[in-house]
């Protein structure tokens, strides 16, 4: 089975612009999360989506935006890039177990250069 | 706040030998903890993980980890490293509260052949 494609897997971009990352979560899989990774720290949540509807959000300012298509896929868009918005972002998909357990599996990421 | 600490950010072994990677959690909630290894130029992989049960846990490549809850600790171990171990390794604590995976900042280990 095929795990978590992410697209594009690069992306140089300008401050000011915008951008949207595209995911598509392993087959049977309802969820899907977004995490940035800066260098030389470990990925922060972004958000999670589950059956379409946004189930968590982190502490990341209004300019990104996320949404679930009725396939699961996802895209994360972000408006009005700045500098520290270069990073790579993960994207994760999940199904949750029946005990609320729940285990993500990440795709190979996006990784953006603002300049 | 809820926090994953990995104390040792980089690690330097030859091979064959032991390796033990800490990591320390605050979250007052039901755990289900994680290791997720980064080899490099690769995504990140699922080691192993822990929601409940037998406190040490087994996972792939002979790695393993323990829980211990009254240190709010679940380290990471191997008894025999390679070479093909380099790379990044990140600690997790999942919060059901808030649907989040919340991460260390990651060890880096360089095993030399």
């Amino acid at each position: 089975d095929a795990g978590v494609t992410q697209s594009p897997t690069h992306l140089i971009k300008t401050r000011g612009q915008h951008v949207t990352l595209r995911c598509s979560p392993i087959s049977g899989h309802k969820s899907v999360s977004w995490y940035q990774q800066v260098l030389g720290q470990g990925p922060q949540f972004i958000f999670q989506y589950y059956e379409k509807e946004e189930r968590g959000r982190g502490n990341f300012p209004d300019r990104f935006s996320a949404r679930q298509f009725p396939n699961y896929s996802s895209e994360l868009n972000v408006n009005a890039l700045l500098l520290g918005d270069s990073a790579l972002y993960l994207c994760a998909s999940s199904q949750r177990q029946g005990t609320g357990q729940e285990t993500q599996y990440f795709g190979p990421g996006t990784r953006l250069l603002v300049l | 706040a809820q926090s994953v600490s990995q104390h040792n950010h980089h690690v330097i072994l030859s091979e064959a030998a032991s390796l033990e990677l800490g990591c320390n959690y605050s979250y007052g909630g039901t755990v289900n903890l994680f290791w997720y290894v980064q080899y490099p130029g690769q995504h990140l992989q699922l080691l192993l993980k822990y929601f409940s049960g037998d406190p040490l846990v087994k996972g792939i490549k002979g790695f393993e980890a323990e829980f211990i809850k009254s240190k709010f600790s679940f380290n990471l171990r191997k008894p025999s490293v390679q070479w093909s171990d380099t790379a990044e390794y990140f600690c997790a604590v999942w919060m059901d509260s808030s649907y989040k995976l919340i991460f260390g900042s990651g060890t880096r280990l360089l095993v030399r052949p």
